[in-house]
């Protein structure tokens, strides 16, 4: 499966506990966007990655948020000191230099529950 | 602020029936793009179509046709012969001219009965 992979699929966690979920885009993909989805909603922007450069960067991406792309492959995005209105699901997307600007491919996402 | 309004939230049809599924937007951008995504039940988002907005030419694509709009600030999509297939919900997206930043719709949940 070339796909956007993201680990783990789910995820448990208690209330100030800190989590830290990947990212795996699909192979060459220059781009990478992470988004968060509550339930009955569409997806909010979280943060967006060019190569390994964070270039924008959401107002709801709160200083407990950090997200890392180290070496413009895989990325990381852990949330620190977790709150219970953090819970919802967690999705990255990728996209290339060759496909028409905005096309996104979608992972399957990781869902937190924070108790 | 960019904004994209999706009014309706829930559609139910019979097969067979068309549907259309409504989406306007704000924006102050005179460069931007215009997406479509379904998002059936098992949850993976599947791109559907990207529209730029200085091309308003409708598309069709087998069951799917798009309506772009620049001058009431809509893109309306529309399933025709729906099939059970088609229900998930269907978000509407307005991403900047850098394709940095996206606003997703809220959604509308489309079934399509048997």
């Amino acid at each position: 499966d070339t796909g956007v992979s993201q680990d783990p699929r789910h995820k448990i966690t208690k209330r100030g506990q800190n989590v830290t979920f990947r990212c795996d885009p699909i192979s060459e993909h220059n781009r990478l966007y992470w988004y968060r989805q509550t339930l009955g909603q569409g997806p909010e922007f979280l943060t967006y990655f060019q190569n390994e450069a964070q270039l924008e960067k959401s107002r709801l991406l709160s200083d407990r948020f950090s997200a890392e792309r180290p070496k413009g492959s895989f990325s990381t995005l852990e949330i620190q000191r977790t709150e219970q209105g953090d819970s919802a699901m967690y999705l990255c997307a990728s996209s290339s230099r060759r496909e028409p600007l905005g096309t996104q491919y979608f992972g399957p996402g990781t869902r937190l529950l924070v108790l | 602020a960019q904004k994209v309004t999706q009014a309706q939230t829930e559609i139910s049809v019979v097969e067979k029936e068309d549907v259309t599924l409504d989406c306007v937007y704000e924006t102050r951008d005179t460069t931007y793009y215009l997406f479509w995504y379904k998002q059936p039940p098992s949850g993976e988002l599947v791109f559907l179509i990207r529209r730029n907005s200085f091309d308003e030419q409708n598309e069709i694509s087998g069951r799917y046709s798009w309506n772009f709009q620049k001058s009431t600030s809509s893109f309306n999509f529309t399933i025709t012969a729906s099939q059970v297939v088609d229900s998930a919900v269907y978000f509407c997206v307005l991403g900047d001219n850098y394709g940095q930043n996206f606003v997703f719709g809220p959604g509308t949940r489309l079934s399509v009965l048997p």
